[in-house]
């Protein structure tokens, strides 16, 4: 069973513009929760993450917005620049655990 | 190097065939994930160090799977008897220490074909 979702598997967004990357989860259990982004042929690399004690965490370009109530967060990414193209994937995991569960991710092109 | 190493990046092994695949950690870190990701998929977990012992290994398939990390650093994933439904990235990450809030850092992953 999926506990991490990721129901957009691709958005295109044009250059300098907004991009809304979202994910819902099902475990009430999750308190810490972190995005990835994948370029082709590399391993994902950290984006940036949040706890379940904030609502909101800002890192430059990107914002994490945390809903515990709907059990979703969202990523905003703006302006959007073409380097941002890639795949980025949702993971949740309980902060006294060692497991991340990752969501089937989302395609992001940014568009020159 | 200053990042996690696997090798091979690529294997292509027959059916029944035994693979292990290997994961250089960052110098240092005492903490060492495997994940697996299928085509479509995100990466799932399969097995967690801290240092040489296998701290949560849940994730493992079946016992066909299985890994090991005897000095604390590398680690091998073993599995035998492979089968068409292996089939995909093998990925590792380490980090300094074990804890959700500590940066864990990937590896390119071994692109895993059985066929």
């Amino acid at each position: 069973d999926q506990q991490v979702k990721q129901n957009s598997p691709s958005l295109s967004v044009q250059e300098g513009r907004i991009s809304i990357l979202n994910c819902d989860y099902t475990n009430s259990m999750f308190d810490y929760f972190l995005w990835y982004k994948k370029y082709p042929a590399e391993g994902p690399t950290f984006l940036i993450s949040i706890s379940s004690i904030k609502d909101k965490n800002e890192d430059g370009r990107f914002t994490v917005f945390l809903n515990k109530s709907a059990k979703h967060l969202s990523l905003h990414i703006v302006p959007s620049q073409p380097g941002d193209s890639a795949v980025y994937f949702c993971a949740a995991t309980q902060n006294t655990g060692n497991q991340f569960y990752f969501g089937t991710g989302t395609s992001l092109t940014v568009i020159p | 190097g200053a990042g996690v190493s696997q090798t091979p990046s690529n294997k292509v092994t027959e059916k029944g065939k035994y693979v292990e695949l290997r994961c250089d950690p960052i110098s240092g870190h005492t903490a060492l994930y495997w994940y697996r990701q299928s085509l479509g998929q995100g990466p799932e977990f399969l097995i967690y160090f801290q240092g040489t012992g296998a701290a949560d290994d849940s994730g493992l398939p079946n016992d066909r799977f299985f890994a090991v990390r005897p000095e604390g650093s590398v680690s091998t994933l073993k599995i035998q008897r492979t089968e068409r439904g292996d089939s995909a990235v093998y990925l590792c990450a380490s980090s300094l220490n074990s804890g959700a809030s500590t940066e864990a850092f990937f590896g390119q992953g071994t692109r895993l074909t059985v066929v």
